[in-house]
């Protein structure tokens, strides 16, 4: 059973809108959550993370919110830019931010023009 | 040029046959990671390494065996490759464990295994 979803595979924006992409997880005791971009044909890169302590973190355009009731983050980008084309995959981890990852299934964003 | 470095980018091979996937880092990072892409699945982790000569499984680990006789080197090789190994194989890499940092991603291995 997978412990972080993205419900959403794709998601689609005009530029200059606000762009939200949600996750869940199950497992309690997960309490470093990342957010990774990726391009095709490249690697992961590692946009924003939270840890379980905190409810908001920011990062110029890129906000991710925390729901530890509920479990589930989100992430926001405002103003969104056609460059943010990207699948987007949370992850958690336990104990450290770079510990070993569970990803969620990724959510392909794309930003019209 | 500093990094994670995966090679090679692109490889074909036959069930049965025995491939090896490399992944080298300059950072002098401690701690190794491999994971498999595939659709609907996100990244899982196939095996990590803490330093030199530990490893240990991940969430997949079946088929694939790992080494790491020196810190910047940790490759993946799958014994007897099946076709449910076909994936995009990504290394990653991150400091020790007081760095709390995130792990840091090569840019990928596509096998297909026919």
């Amino acid at each position: 059973d997978q412990q972080v979803k993205q419900n959403s595979p794709s998601l689609s924006v005009q530029e200059g809108r606000i762009s939200i992409l949600n996750c869940d997880y199950t497992n309690s005791m997960f309490d470093y959550f990342l957010w990774y971009k990726k391009y095709p044909a490249e690697g992961p890169t590692f946009l924003i993370s939270i840890s379980s302590i905190k409810d908001k973190n920011e990062d110029g355009r890129f906000t991710v919110f925390l729901n530890k009731s509920a479990k589930h983050l989100s992430l926001h980008i405002v103003p969104s830019q056609p460059g943010d084309s990207a699948v987007y995959f949370c992850a958690a981890s336990e104990g450290n931010a770079g510990n070993m990852l569970t990803f969620g299934g990724g959510t392909r964003l794309m930003v019209k023009p | 040029d500093a990094g994670i470095t995966q090679s090679p980018r692109y490889k074909i091979t036959e069930t049965g046959r025995q491939v090896t996937l490399m992944c080298h880092q300059t950072w002098s990072h401690s701690y190794m990671f491999w994971y498999r892409q595939d659709l609907g699945h996100g990244l899982r982790l196939i095996y990590y390494s803490a330093a030199a000569d530990i490893t240990d499984k991940g969430e997949v680990p079946d088929g694939y065996v790992v080494s790491r006789s020196k810190t910047e080197n940790f490759p993946l090789t799958l014994e007897s490759a099946t076709r449910s190994q076909t994936s995009v194989y990504f290394c990653a890499s991150r400091g020790d464990t007081y760095s709390n940092q995130p792990q840091h991603f090569g840019d990928g291995t596509r096998l297909s295994i026919l």
